[in-house]
């Protein structure tokens, strides 16, 4: 199985910063990476697919990079809305998932 | 929309059988397929298995041996059973679709299930 490391497990930031989340695969993938966000109680919701696709009705603050084992999600200027956990999956081969971040207000 | 709700027990017993039901609208479950991933309390999300829009299966190799996943494409359902319950099986379980473009893209509610006695 393909390993899925993610960093930070947690990252203190203040509205308006711009803050980055990383996730390193074990092997390549292929740019098969997506970015979910989870709000406690909530249904995850699907960022980003593919390392850099916004998805439909995403704002364009969150934005993804990547390639072979190395991936980046970046919020560009944090909104009070954006705190949550957020997690990247790859689905180049079977499915596994990052441990997750978890984005508090410093 | 799409949407995707579990159903299911909330206390199994140990060594019980799980059944979950996962029953979507906005979408048919023969252009879809639906994938069931859980998580543990305070823990990361695990992928589950598969059942493919032409109805084939595949699992986690680590659960393979407990779990099955059906479906009843008229009444838009997807079933999960896994047998030999124990408490590490505590989670919240969850259905999703399957997109080839998107991989997962929406994500049921969830449902926690709990492993005690």
């Amino acid at each position: 199985d393909i390993q899925m490391t993610q960093s930070p497990s947690l990252l203190s930031a203040s509205v308006g910063d711009r803050v980055t989340i990383n996730c390193k695969a074990s092997q390549n993938i292929n740019k098969y990476l997506n970015w979910y966000q989870q709000k406690l109680g909530e249904a995850p919701k699907l960022l980003i697919y593919n390392t850099n696709n916004l998805q439909t009705g995403i704002p364009s603050r969150f934005s993804g990079s990547g390639s072979g084992t190395d991936y980046t999600l970046t919020i560009s200027s944090l909104q009070p809305e954006d705190f949550g956990t957020y997690f990247c999956f790859q689905h180049n081969s079977w499915p596994t998932f990052g441990a997750g971040t978890k984005l508090e207000l410093k | 929309q799409v949407q995707l709700k579990e159903s299911g027990p909330g206390l199994v017993q140990p060594s019980e059988t799980l059944s979950l039901t996962c029953t979507v609208s906005g979408f048919s479950l023969t252009s879809n397929s639906v994938h069931w991933v859980r998580q543990p309390p305070g823990k990361g999300l695990e992928w589950m298995g598969i059942i493919r829009s032409g109805g084939s299966t595949d699992y986690n190799s680590a659960l393979k041996s407990r779990l099955s996943i059906s479906r009843d494409t008229s009444k838009s359902q997807v079933f999960l059973k896994m047998n030999s319950l124990q408490t590490e099986d505590t989670a919240i379980y969850y259905c999703t679709r399957w997109t080839t473009t998107e991989g997962i893209d929406y994500w049921g509610q969830g449902v926690m299930v709990t492993v005690s006695s």
